[in-house]
C-alpha cells in the first residue's frame, strides 16, 4: 500500500529562520503531492502543489520540492513568523483525487 | 462565497446509537469525500461521491458506516451502533473536479464525534 511518512516530532524554530519539513513516501512516485496547513479545530487548508515532473514550486515565503529518487518533498517556510504555527499535512493522491495524508507534522515559531 | 459547511459541529452520544453527519459541499463542486481524523493522527480517507457515479466506499471501516449523496450535493455520513473507537473528527471537502488533476480539496470545520 501506499504510505506517506511525516515526521511526527514538533518543529521549534525561532523566528526569522527557515522551517524546513520532510515528506516521505514509499512505493511509486505519485502524479503529485499536496500540502496543507491545519489550525486547531478547523479542517486543512490548501497551500501548494507540486507535481512529479516539478523539481520545485514556490509561492510567497513557501517553497516545496520533489524528489522523485530519494521519494520525498520537502516543505520551507522562509523567513518564518509565529502565525506560522501550525500542523503541515503532506498528501498524495490516488485515482480520483482522494488523498492519503501523512500525520503531520507541528510547527512552532517562537518569537 | 460560502465554503464547506459541517454540522453538527460536535456531537456526543452513547455507545450503540446510531449517528447522522452532515455536508454541504461548496456549490458546483462534484466531488465530495470524506475523512476521519483521530487524536493526533492525519486523515483517513472514507469515502467518495464524484457526480453521479457509485461511490467508492473502499475506505470505510465497517459496514456500520454508509454515506449518501443526495441531488449531487449535500451529504450524510451515517454511523450506527456506535462504538467508542469511533471517536474522531470527521472532515467532508470538495472538489472541482476528479481525476490525476490534482484538484485542491477544500475542507470544512469538521464534527468531533464522542462516543460514551
Amino acid at each position: 500500500s501506499q504510505k506517506i511518512e511525516q515526521n511526527s516530532e514538533a518543529l521549534n524554530i525561532q523566528e526569522g529562520k527557515t522551517a524546513t519539513l520532510t515528506c516521505n513516501y514509499t512505493n511509486y512516485s505519485p502524479a503529485y503531492l499536496q500540502w496543507y496547513r491545519q489550525d486547531p479545530g478547523r479542517g486543512p487548508v490548501f497551500l501548494l502543489l507540486i507535481r512529479e515532473n516539478e523539481k520545485e514550486k514556490r509561492k510567497e515565503r513557501l517553497k516545496v520540492t520533489f524528489d522523485t529518487t530519494l521519494k520525498q518533498s520537502l516543505f520551507h517556510i522562509t523567513a518564518s513568523q509565529p502565525a506560522d504555527s501550525a500542523t503541515y499535512l503532506c498528501a498524495r493522491a490516488s485515482a480520483g483525487n482522494m488523498l492519503t495524508f501523512g500525520g503531520g507534522t507541528r510547527l512552532m515559531v517562537k518569537p | 462565497g460560502a465554503g464547506v459547511s459541517q454540522s453538527p459541529s460536535n456531537k456526543v452520544t452513547e455507545k450503540g446509537k446510531d449517528v447522522e453527519l452532515r455536508c454541504d459541499p461548496i456549490s458546483g463542486h462534484t466531488a465530495l469525500y470524506w475523512y476521519r481524523q483521530s487524536l493526533g493522527q492525519g486523515l483517513e480517507f472514507l469515502i467518495y461521491f464524484q457526480g453521479n457515479s457509485a461511490p467508492d466506499k473502499s475506505g470505510l471501516p465497517s459496514d456500520r458506516f454508509s454515506a449518501e449523496r443526495t441531488g449531487g450535493s449535500v451529504s450524510t455520513l451515517t454511523i450506527q451502533r456506535t462504538q467508542q473507537e469511533d471517536s474522531a473528527v470527521y472532515l467532508c471537502a470538495s472538489s472541482s473536479t476528479t481525476g490525476l488533476a490534482g484538484n485542491e480539496q477544500f475542507f470544512g470545520p469538521g464534527t468531533r464525534l464522542t462516543v460514551l
